[in-house]
């Protein structure tokens, strides 16, 4: 069982819809990133989080700790949140990231 | 403040050949990660540097593979002699927290190797 998944692994929404991108891990973390990518563009980290939710404008991270489950929320989607979508976590030895396989996002206008 | 530098960003060779990374991370941040993402997959770590020593190596196939970092700022990445699995981008990121694993990534756009 790899550990880190992500569902699903594949989306298409039309524009204006609400999306969730779930991250599940198997090891105990210090830390869960979001990051994107953008088709043949480099990684942008979305967010850093340990406990709870943050926002950064149309997008949303929540994570529990207990479940292991984090979820990216993006409201109002648009066109340009087309992007692959990839959680990665560091386990509680403070080793390196491992990353989930991505969630390629399409938003159709 | 400038990001992560890599270059070339693509490069086409023939297997056996040899290839070599250039990264640049952002000025002072200690700790350099180099990164292999084949099409379809999550980015798997090669090697990552605190300054200029080693931290982890273990997944670096060591047989053709190598990296440095002498004066812990920059670093490159060889490749020699390549094989056709080698095709990939490989990302390089750094972070300003020494503890590994508990800061933030910054990426760079990343170097597409095909080898045909």
């Amino acid at each position: 069982k790899n550990e880190v998944e992500q569902s699903p692994q594949n989306l298409t929404a039309q524009e204006g819809e609400f999306i969730t991108i779930n991250c599940s891990y198997s090891v105990g973390i210090s830390a869960l990133h979001w990051l994107q990518q953008h088709p043949g563009g480099g990684i942008v980290s979305l967010f850093m989080l340990s406990s709870g939710k943050k926002k950064h404008g149309r997008l949303i991270a929540t994570i529990n700790i207990q479940e292991k489950h984090s979820s990216l929320h993006i409201t109002a989607s648009h066109p340009r949140d087309s992007a692959v979508y990839i959680c990665a976590v560091s386990n509680n030895y403070g080793q390196n990231f491992v990353f989930g396989p991505g969630t390629r996002l399409s938003v159709l206008p | 403040e400038a990001g992560v530098a890599q270059s070339p960003r693509y490069k086409i060779i023939e297997k056996r050949q040899s290839v070599a990374f250039w990264c640049n991370p952002i000025s002072g941040h200690a700790t350099l990660y180099w990164y292999q993402q084949i099409l379809g997959q999550g980015p798997k770590l090669l090697i990552q540097f605190q300054n200029n020593g080693v931290v982890d190596d273990s997944q670096l196939p060591k047989d053709r593979f190598s990296a440095e970092r002498l004066k812990g700022v920059d670093s490159t990445l060889k490749i020699q002699p390549a094989k056709l699995e080698d095709s990939a981008v490989y990302l390089c990121a750094s972070s300003p927290i020494r503890v590994p694993g508990t800061g933030e990534l910054f990426f760079g756009e990343g170097s597409r190797l095909t080898v045909l």
